[in-house]
């Protein structure tokens, strides 16, 4: 089976542009879910989706980042517009329906802002 | 806020030498949070190494332990004896109530095992 996919791998953007994450999560699961990660922070939790239905957001996210989920195979992470401290890796996770704990992550999504 | 603390950055043992990364959560809930390590090997995604979800209780995986200890608030990973594959960024996470579902990581420890 397939895992979480993730695209692009690598994104270079100027300030004040704007720049979609692209999210697969592995078939069937009903979880989804974006992190940020930093070397400082660690993982930050930004968005939480469980059948399509956007369960929590990180509230400190919520300015000018937008994740959606079209449908239960595809999700994206919007972030708008870009500014230079939003460089991170960033994660996509899915997960089964009533499997606390195990999630699957993709390899991640780097961004870098000039 | 529910959060977990991880205090070494980066730790390097030489390969058969012990290790323990050390882990520190807060939770806000009066229920005791779920407990899990979390591992990312060079070119892999990040994968569950081990979780624990009862105080007092002991997981381990791939030769790695960590017991949950709500006494100290504490959920340590250790090994006895590491191996150059062993190399990699561990994270600590938690859940808790009212949303057991949602993971909260720590900033992540990245080991380095040499030869």
């Amino acid at each position: 089976d397939a895992g979480v996919t993730q695209t692009p791998r690598h994104e270079v953007a100027e300030k004040g542009q704007t720049i979609i994450l692209k999210c697969e999560p592995v078939s069937g699961h009903n979880d989804l879910f974006w992190y940020r990660q930093t070397k400082i922070q660690g993982l930050e939790l930004l968005s939480y989706f469980r059948s399509k239905s956007l369960m929590e957001d990180g509230g400190a996210f919520k300015d000018r980042f937008k994740a959606e989920m079209l449908n239960s195979s595809f999700s994206t992470l919007k972030i708008q517009p870009t500014e230079p401290k939003d460089s991170a890796v960033y994660l996509c996770a899915s997960r089964a329906w009533g499997n606390t704990g195990q999630l699957y992550f993709g390899e991640g999504s780097k961004l870098t802002v000039l | 806020g529910d959060s977990v603390t991880q205090t070494e950055g980066q730790v390097t043992v030489s390969e058969s030498k012990s290790l323990i990364i050390n882990c520190t959560y807060s939770a806000t809930s009066i229920a005791y949070p779920n407990l899990f390590w979390y591992v990312r090997y060079p070119g892999e995604g990040l994968q569950l190494l081990l979780k624990v979800i009862t105080a007092g209780q002991k997981g381990s995986s791939r030769g790695f332990e960590a017991t949950y200890n709500k006494e100290t608030t504490s959920f340590h990973l250790q090994k006895a004896s590491v191996q150059e594959s062993d190399s990699a960024v561990y994270y600590c996470a938690l859940s808790d109530m009212p949303n057991y579902n949602v993971l909260y990581f720590g900033s992540g420890t990245k080991l380095t095992v040499e030869p």
